[in-house]
């Protein structure tokens, strides 16, 4: 069985600070991750993804991932905030033969001024 | 440009109505797929189609119906909707897997409002 767990469904930040958005998953093949963002009235946005290559994954607008396999985790971080990271980021599972895809549902980042 | 494109964009129907919501790729990709994203619950797969005349069912397949005659299009078809069927749907294409195309690329949404 193959799930996607976000920790939080909202986070607030301050414009240069940390940003951490918790991504757990589970699964019973090899997993490949994603991490998607969703502006306003958009449609979804690969920000980066892990393909069992470099665990380290680094994506668009500063944002990276880190593949821990031990603790089923591919948190988002980004070191410092910037307003127009303000939108809804979604956490998105695949695997065995890339048919099904599973999401998180959602944490939505708030960066206040 | 590459793009997934969908239409409507928004719709406002009465239950039993029947609809389709179409979806066109210009990427040559393989695969579509459609989901359904509600507040707190994420995106949820409905079908998802690996070539032509090729479907199959995702998690949320009940209520509706796809088909994939061509390659570029795959409409999502609900023939008698309900209100739980009041959703943002987004359509979405992939390449081929395990040189890089597992990624999809995603339509930017139907807004549907079943009264």
């Amino acid at each position: 069985a193959q799930s996607v767990t976000q920790l939080g469904s909202h986070v607030s930040v301050s414009e240069g600070a940390l940003v951490l958005l918790r991504c757990n998953y589970s699964s019973s093949v090899p997993p490949y991750l994603f991490w998607y963002v969703q502006y306003p009235n958009q449609g979804l946005q690969l920000l980066l993804k892990y393909t069992s290559a470099a665990t380290l994954v680094k994506g668009i607008n500063g944002f990276e991932a880190e593949f821990k396999k031990s603790e089923t985790s591919f948190h988002l971080t980004k070191p410092s905030a910037h307003m127009s990271d303000a939108a809804e980021y979604f956490c998105a599972l695949t695997g065995g033969n890339f048919n099904k895809f599973y999401f998180g549902s959602g944490t939505k980042l708030n960066v206040k001024p | 440009e590459a793009q997934v494109t969908q239409n409507p964009r928004y719709l406002i129907t009465v239950t039993g109505k029947k609809l389709t919501v179409t979806c066109s790729q210009n990427m040559n990709h393989e695969y579509m797929s459609w989901y359904r994203q509600d507040p707190g619950l994420g995106l949820r797969q409905i079908y998802y189609s690996m070539n032509v005349e090729v479907t199959d069912k995702g998690d949320v397949p009940e209520g509706y119906k796809v088909s994939r005659k061509e390659k570029r299009n795959f409409p999502l078809i609900l023939e008698s909707p309900s209100p739980n069927q009041t959703s943002l749907y987004f359509c979405a294409s992939r390449g081929l897997a395990g040189i890089g195309g597992e990624t999809q690329y995603f339509g930017p949404g139907t807004r549907l409002l079943v009264l």
